[in-house]
């Protein structure tokens, strides 16, 4: 069955440490790839995302994920932390010739001030 | 634009009883989504509409139901409520469902079985 992993379940950094937040998918086609985040209060809304081209992909307040075709894996990270980045972090999968997502189980960011 | 909007956006219902729960999806978008979101699950697909046809649905029993009306707007149903069925059920539109599109998810309505 098709299926997103995300390993780290609760992550704890202080600011200005690096971030990097695993993800990996099972599927042997062809997907769409994403990161969202849901700010504590708010609604889930779109960090970045990768359907095609360069596998680097940068989103928004510097975040980026990399996407690694032969790891089935779609890793994001951030250089320098900052306690607003605060949240729960989903990452997703849209197999092609489907018409839905598969998230993972979310990742829990607390950064310290 | 205004955003997605859900109704309502708490519950409290008893086991056995059914439930309705509304979603509007962000004016001009034709793909309506439907997850179900406990801790520890993260978001679960339920199912996806598109032009009032339902396109592709996930592993959940026959209880959970949906539709979608001619103007866009989605509601789901869950029949013969069971204690697990508490959650979060989160609604997501897009433009036309193309896979690539980003999904605009609104807030929720919280249901608890009781």
């Amino acid at each position: 069955a098709q299926s997103v992993s995300q390993h780290n379940h609760h992550v704890i950094l202080s600011e200005a440490a690096s971030l990097e937040l695993g993800c990996n998918y099972s599927y042997g086609g062809t997907v769409n790839l994403f990161w969202y985040v849901q700010y504590p209060g708010q609604h889930l809304q779109l960090l970045l995302k990768y359907f095609s081209g360069d596998p680097l992909v940068k989103g928004i307040k510097g975040f980026e994920a990399e996407f690694i075709k032969s790891k089935f894996s779609f890793n994001l990270r951030k250089p320098s932390v900052q306690w607003s980045d605060t949240a729960e972090y989903f990452c997703a999968v849209t197999p092609w010739g489907t018409y839905k997502y598969i998230f993972g189980t979310g990742t829990r960011l607390k950064v310290l001030a | 634009k205004a955003g997605v909007t859900q109704t309502p956006r708490y519950l409290i219902k008893t086991r056995g009883q059914q439930v309705t729960l509304s979603c509007s999806p962000i004016s001009g978008h034709r793909s309506v989504s439907w997850y179900q979101q406990t801790p520890g699950q993260g978001l679960q697909f339920l199912f996806e509409y598109f032009s009032e046809t339902q396109r592709n649905k996930g592993n959940f029993p026959g209880r959970f139901s949906g539709r979608q009306f001619s103007n866009s707007r989605s509601e789901m149903n869950v029949s013969t409520l069971e204690l697990g069925d508490s959650a979060l059920y989160l609604c997501a539109s897009s433009p036309s469902g193309v896979l690539q599109e980003t999904q605009y998810f609104g807030p929720g309505t919280r249901l608890l079985v009781l």
